[in-house]
């Protein structure tokens, strides 16, 4: 079954400190991996995309991690901000349908002043 | 620039009553279309998706139903509101079979009461 489990659930850090949330999945075939940022009551925003070949992105102070092999990615906020309070959404293309995304639960990032 | 619209942003409505959500995409053409469903602590669920006017695809049964009368138009409704509809509706857009502009709206929050 093709899906995509992400950790923690929930997480809380102090402002100024850096955090990684973990994101595993059992898509296969496999196209591409997002990550997606998203506001309470807004619609999810695009951080990074990775194809299979791509180990590493970086979107300022976001940076995604891909092993294909192992099927992990994470995702690595440096130096958190009060406005990366948000749901951050690990987003896996299936490349066996069409334009078939599976999405995971989410990481609900709190950060404290 | 291309820009997606989703209204209205929150919506009450009561049980047996029915549903039109409107989604309208600007400056591209013949995108891609999808209609999400996000309950609380879950990913999302596609529930239907379209790739020109007319051609509507579901990939879930439901209550709901969707039309794409216009090119950039995509609109998600129901005859009869059951309590079980409510949640977070969010129309997206894309273009080509990889789906890298993967863009959504700002989302409907639906109570059905």
């Amino acid at each position: 079954k093709n899906q995509v489990e992400q950790s923690p659930q929930s997480l809380i850090i102090l402002e100024g400190k850096n955090c990684t949330l973990q994101c595993n999945y059992t898509v296969s075939p496999f196209s591409n991996l997002r990550w997606y940022k998203q506001d309470t009551g807004r619609g999810p925003v695009s951080l990074t995309i990775m194809t299979f070949s791509e180990n590493t992105k970086s979107n300022g102070r976001y940076t995604a991690t891909l092993d294909a092999d192992t099927k992990q990615s994470s995702l690595h906020i440096t130096a958190s901000q009060l406005s990366d309070s948000a749901s951050y959404i690990c987003v896996v293309r299936f490349s066996g349908g069409y334009n078939k995304l599976i999405f995971g639960a989410g990481t609900r990032l709190a950060v404290h002043p | 620039s291309q820009t997606i619209h989703q209204w209205p942003a929150t919506l009450v409505q009561p049980v047996g009553s029915p549903l039109s959500l409107e989604c309208t995409v600007e400056g591209t053409s013949n995108p891609n279309l999808y209609w999400y469903r996000q309950a609380a602590g879950r990913g999302l669920q596609l529930l239907f998706y379209s790739v020109g006017i007319g051609q509507i695809s579901s990939e879930v049964p439901q209550n709901l139903s969707a039309s794409r009368p216009q090119d950039r138009q995509f609109i998600l409704s129901s005859k009869k509101l059951l309590l079980s509809d409510s949640g977070f509706y969010l129309c997206a857009w894309s273009t080509g079979n990889k789906g890298y502009g993967y863009t959504f709206g700002s989302g409907t929050r639906l109570t059905v009461v």
